[in-house]
């Protein structure tokens, strides 16, 4: 079956750092892999996702994540953080059946 | 417009009280999802629906039911509310094309 796993609930950058919010994935077959972001108030809206045509995926709001089956993770990284990134990003994966399982969140606040 | 409506957006109801959230969507695809969403659990399936006569248990469908009365609407019933049914609720639909959710603005509900 399979999972993802968010490490770091809360993470806190200042504006202008790196973001780096981590997730591992675990699936016997290759996987299809997500990144939503959630605003305060709002439901999720996807930010990108990993289909196999490349492990480097861009997203909106200058987000990227990169596939490495190795290390079977698909950490999502921003180069400079803005107040405006504030949010709640979920990482998740998607079932042969067409089921979405999220993980469990990282919180990510920014700092002036 | 929004293209995932659900209503009622807040609902404070007592235990054991009968209550429907109600989705509608105008993406016009047949995938649909109710999720809820606690803090720290990130979002857990409840139920899902490929299309009218095709409906799925989720991971945590105990205490709820639901009702696909056409492509664009989809409702989550709470039979007899309880306390930690207390949770924000999210409604989704997905692009089979894109493999992308699209989520309504969700339901907080409360059961004193």
């Amino acid at each position: 079956a399979q999972s993802v796993t968010q490490l770091g609930s809360h993470v806190s950058v200042s504006e202008g750092a790196l973001v780096l919010l981590r997730c591992n994935y675990s699936s016997s077959v290759p996987p299809y892999l997500f990144w939503y972001v959630q605003y305060p108030n709002q439901g999720l809206q996807l930010l990108l996702k990993y289909t196999s045509a490349a492990t480097l995926v861009k997203g909106i709001n200058g987000f990227e994540a990169e596939f490495k089956k190795s290390e079977t993770s698909f950490h999502l990284t921003k180069p400079s953080a803005h107040m405006s990134d504030a949010a709640e990003y979920f990482c998740a994966v998607r079932s042969g059946t067409y089921k979405y399982i999220f993980g469990t969140g990282t919180r990510l606040k920014v700092l002036a | 417009d929004a293209d995932v409506t659900q209503t009622p957006r807040n609902r404070i109801t007592k235990t054991g009280k009968r209550i429907m959230l109600e989705c509608s969507q105008t993406k016009g695809h047949d995938r649909m999802y109710w999720y809820r969403q606690d803090p720290g659990l990130g979002l857990r399936l409840i139920y899902y629906s490929f299309d009218v006569k095709d409906i799925n248990k989720g991971e945590i469908s105990d205490g709820y039911s639901v009702s696909r009365q056409a492509q664009a609407k989809f409702s989550l019933s709470l039979e007899s509310a309880i306390p930690n049914q207390t949770a924000l609720y999210f409604c989704a639909t997905s692009d089979p094309t894109t493999d992308t959710q699209y989520f309504g603005p969700g339901t907080r509900l409360t059961v004193l």
